[in-house]
This record gives structure tokens, C-alpha cells and sequence, in this order.
């Protein structure tokens, strides 16, 4: 049973457009919610990360928004880089010093 | 944040041979954790390593194919025992903290001929 559902599989976007990836999740006992970055050959990157008491996260170019009651949760790339092109990964915890639980990732492809 | 480190980087072993992956913190943590990376794919939790305490396991994981060891707040290996070329994957180590984030190490690639 996949707990955390991500779409899309990939995406392209041009430069300077909104990349946006969603995820949904199953259980209600998660209370954290990151997204990681990707690059070829390289571990995961902690990106930008939310707690389902606030419904949105901003930071730089980069924005998570969270829908408590429809168990979702979305991250938004602005003024999208051809440098963003990697994958991106969602993920949930239900407490501190727990594992995180992927969704099955996003290969994102800024071109110019 | 925390750094973290593995060794080796990358290793091509053959059939039937153990490969032991290290992963050093740089600071001290509770809890540890390792993933497998299938080529491609995405992120699975192996095992939790608490330090003085035995790992604990996902299921379709056991410990004599892959046994942890935790002996301090900065450091654990992972073995790959009895490997098969369905082994290959990516080793990813990570490291929780006290405020919810988690870190990721670079990650050892084996491959298995």
C-alpha cells in the first residue's frame, strides 16, 4: 500500500514558469511533510519542509502548500531554472526521529 | 543541519561476496537510518538504527542479509551479505534530528556482477 501518491511523474516546464508537484496522502498520522531535491549521483537534499499547522511555507523560489482536509500537499517552484532540473521528491513522518515515507518521485526538466 | 559521510563512494563485487557500507555524522544524533535506491526509483527504508539497541527492520529486510551495527551516536554500518546482482542499488544513510528533519549522506552505489 503506497501511503504517499506523487504526480506527476515527470515534468517539463520552460524557463521562468511554475513547476508545480503534488502529493496525497493516506495517513493521518503524519504531522511532517518534506520535500527533497535530487540530482544524478547525489543523495537526497532536504528542500523545504511543512507541519499541518500552518497551510502554507515560503521560501525563495520555492513554496509548499498544504490542504489538511483533502490530505494533500504541494510544492511550487517559481521562476523556474534550468539548475532546478533534478528529482523531487515528497515525503511524510509521523513524529520526530521517524522514517520518512517517499512518494515515488518527479523528474523535473527546466529547458530554455 | 548535519554532514554526513559514507564510504565507499561506489563498489562492483561479485556474486556471493559481503560488502560492508560506513556512514559518519559529524554530529551526535539518536537516530539513524538506512534506505535502498533502486536505479530510477524511489527511496526504501531498510532499517532503523537506534544506538544501544538492536536495528530495527522492514518488512521483506532481515538482519542476516543486511546486519547494522550502531556502536556510537556518530557512526553505523550496513553489510550487504551474500550479495546477487539484485543488490544493486544505491545505500543511502540518513540521520534524524530533534526538530523533525531528516539528512541524507551521498550514498554508496554497488553494483553486483
Amino acid at each position: 500500500q503506497q501511503q504517499v501518491k506523487q504526480s506527476p511523474q515527470s515534468l517539463i516546464v520552460q524557463k521562468g514558469g511554475i513547476s508545480i508537484i503534488n502529493c496525497a496522502y493516506e495517513n493521518t498520522a503524519f504531522d511532517y511533510f518534506p520535500w527533497y531535491q535530487q540530482f544524478p549521483g547525489k543523495g537526497p537534499a532536504l528542500l523545504i519542509a511543512i507541519r499541518p499547522d500552518v497551510s502554507e511555507k515560503k521560501e525563495g523560489r520555492f513554496t509548499i502548500s498544504f490542504n489538511k482536509s483533502a490530505k494533500q500537499f504541494s510544492l511550487h517552484i517559481m521562476d523556474s531554472q534550468p539548475g532546478d532540473s533534478a528529482t523531487y521528491f515528497c515525503a511524510a513522518s509521523m513524529r520526530r526521529n521517524t522514517p520518512l515515507v517517499f512518494g515515488k518521485g518527479t523528474r523535473l526538466s527546466v529547458i530554455a | 543541519s548535519a554532514v554526513i559521510s559514507q564510504k565507499p563512494s561506489r563498489d562492483i563485487c561479485q556474486r556471493g561476496t559481503s560488502l560492508t557500507i560506513q556512514c559518519q555524522v559529524d554530529s551526535q544524533v539518536t537516530m539513524m537510518f538506512w534506505y535502498r535506491q533502486q536505479p530510477g526509483q524511489s527511496l526504501t527504508l531498510i532499517a532503523t538504527a537506534n544506538q544501544g539497541s538492536e536495528a530495527t527492520y522492514e518488512s521483506g529486510f532481515v538482519i542476516d542479509k543486511f546486519p547494522i551495527s550502531r556502536p556510537n551516536l556518530t557512526f553505523s554500518t550496513l553489510t550487504v551479505s551474500n550479495m546477487s546482482p539484485e543488490d544493486s542499488s544505491i545505500y543511502l544513510c540518513s540521520v534524524g534530528t530533534a526538530s523533525y528533519e531528516q539528512y541524507f549522506g551521498p550514498g554508496t552505489r554497488l553494483t553486483v556482477t
